[in-house]
């Protein structure tokens, strides 16, 4: 079975802080993609990054595929309360099906 | 409007109770999932389908069926509710031809509370 550990799992910082939330596994991802889920809704889709090594910017939010395809990271830049939210990263781990598998979550919480 | 809709958004039912949740979607895509979600596990596959006559059993499909009506219908079924069942359910849908990598899109949610 192949596990999608996330880390912190709790993160509360003030308006303005930076942070980095991690997302690392034993197996080779073929594609992970980063989704945030707000309080009573679904995850959204942020971002998918394929290639190792490969990064991607969303505004403030900095998407990392380790060189290994093995880890990946969200830095968020200056968060905003607007931040607030569960961050679920979700790796394919082969090709056909391409069935997801889910992290644990980041929980963040941003105060004003 | 909401691509992805699911009804109930919550509900309350007692063990052994026969509970159907629904979904529907406007998006057009041939593959629908039924996901649930506990604290601290992330989400898991419970069935998914790729279309009308194609269903498959996720990693915790036992004490769950699944019926496709139509494209634009996925519903979820506990015939035996029992208390462990309690969780967001999420039901999600995905296009292999716009998206190369799976990427889904998922409705509000379903708060299921066995007592």
């Amino acid at each position: 079975t192949q596990l999608l550990e996330q880390s912190p799992q709790f993160l509360s910082i003030q308006e303005g802080e930076n942070l980095t939330v991690y997302c690392n596994s034993s197996s080779v991802f073929s594609s992970l993609q980063w989704y945030r889920q707000e309080p009573g809704e679904g995850p959204v889709l942020l971002v998918t990054v394929v290639t190792g090594g490969e990064v991607k910017k969303l505004k403030r939010l900095t998407f990392q595929f380790g060189d290994a395809r093995k880890d990946s990271s969200l830095h968020i830049t200056a968060a905003q309360p607007g931040d607030t939210g569960l961050y679920l990263c979700a790796g394919i781990f082969r090709t056909g099906f391409q069935k997801l598998v889910f992290g644990t979550g980041t929980r963040l919480l941003v105060s004003p | 409007d909401a691509d992805v809709t699911q009804t109930p958004r919550n509900r309350i039912t007692k063990t052994g109770k026969r509970i159907m949740l629904e979904c529907s979607q406007t998006k057009g895509h041939d593959r629908m999932y039924w996901y649930r979600q506990d604290p601290g596990l992330g989400l898991r596959l419970i069935y998914y389908s790729f279309d009308v006559k194609d269903i498959n059993k996720g990693e915790i499909s036992d004490g769950y069926s699944v019926s496709r009506q139509a494209q634009a219908k996925f519903s979820l079924s506990l015939e035996s509710a029992i208390p462990n069942q309690t969780a967001l359910y999420f039901c999600a849908t995905s296009d292999p031809l716009a998206g190369a990598h799976n990427e889904q899109f998922f409705g509000p949610g379903t708060r299921l509370t066995v007592l």
